[in-house]
């Protein structure tokens, strides 16, 4: 299981694009990079996943380099609402969802 | 809706009370995973079953005791609790812990207080 490493908290303003770093520099070939979001007392939810390159969904991006050591998630135009805690795991096959300290983004008016 | 639902959200108990929380899913998933989450903390992950047969017990005491009836219902149950297991507890369910980009479903969570 990969041990993964984040800001313990970022600040940004509406409509501003959020870009959170996460290092995973002992990734193993057949993991993969997965992105949570939490609100204060809800689970965790499911925002992103990728292996390499990039992906986009309709909510976030994420940006895997070559050599996937790090992952870059990016929210745009974030908005109050996006407040939240944001986690990023990696994990292969019969790896168990371990969550690290996570990224605590707040996004102010 | 996740598709998982929790109950009960709240629950205030006693140290010497018994008591028991509920996962349930139909989402056709074969693994379901309890967490807690104590006051600014990350997740910690309990235990981990996979077609009903635990999987994973990470060091939990064993006043914490799960049950896994069949793969749409979860249960926690709490016996002789400390004050320092009061927390967010969170079920979680996926398709399977076998597959590398699984996503997993979380409930909302029951706050629980030892008093």
């Amino acid at each position: 299981l990969a041990k993964t490493t984040q800001p313990i908290s970022m600040d940004s303003y509406e409509g501003q694009e959020v870009n959170i770093t996460c290092s995973h520099n002992n990734i193993a070939t057949n993991d993969y990079i997965t992105w949570y979001q939490q609100f204060p007392s809800q689970g965790p939810r499911f925002i992103i996943q990728g292996y390499k390159t990039k992906v986009t969904n309709e909510v976030a991006s994420l940006f895997i380099p070559a050599d996937r050591k790090s992952s870059t998630l990016s929210l745009p135009r974030v908005s109050l609402s996006d407040t939240a805690v944001y986690y990023c795991l990696a994990y292969n096959q019969g790896g168990k969802l371990i969550f690290g300290q996570g990224t605590e983004l707040s996004v102010k008016p | 809706e996740t598709g998982v639902t929790q109950t009960p959200r709240h629950l205030v108990m006693g140290m010497t009370n018994k008591k028991s929380l509920k996962c349930e899913q139909h989402l056709g998933h074969n693994a379901m995973y309890w967490y807690k989450q104590s006051a600014k903390k990350p997740l910690e992950l309990m235990f981990v079953y996979s077609l009903e047969e635990r999987v994973e017990n990470n060091s939990v005491p064993s006043r914490f005791s799960p049950e896994c009836p069949n793969s749409s219902h979860l249960f926690l149950h709490l016996h002789t609790l400390q004050p320092e297991d009061s927390a967010l507890y969170l079920c979680a369910s996926s398709q399977g812990t076998g597959d590398a980009n699984t996503e997993a479903f979380f409930g909302q969570g029951t706050r629980l207080t030892v008093v």
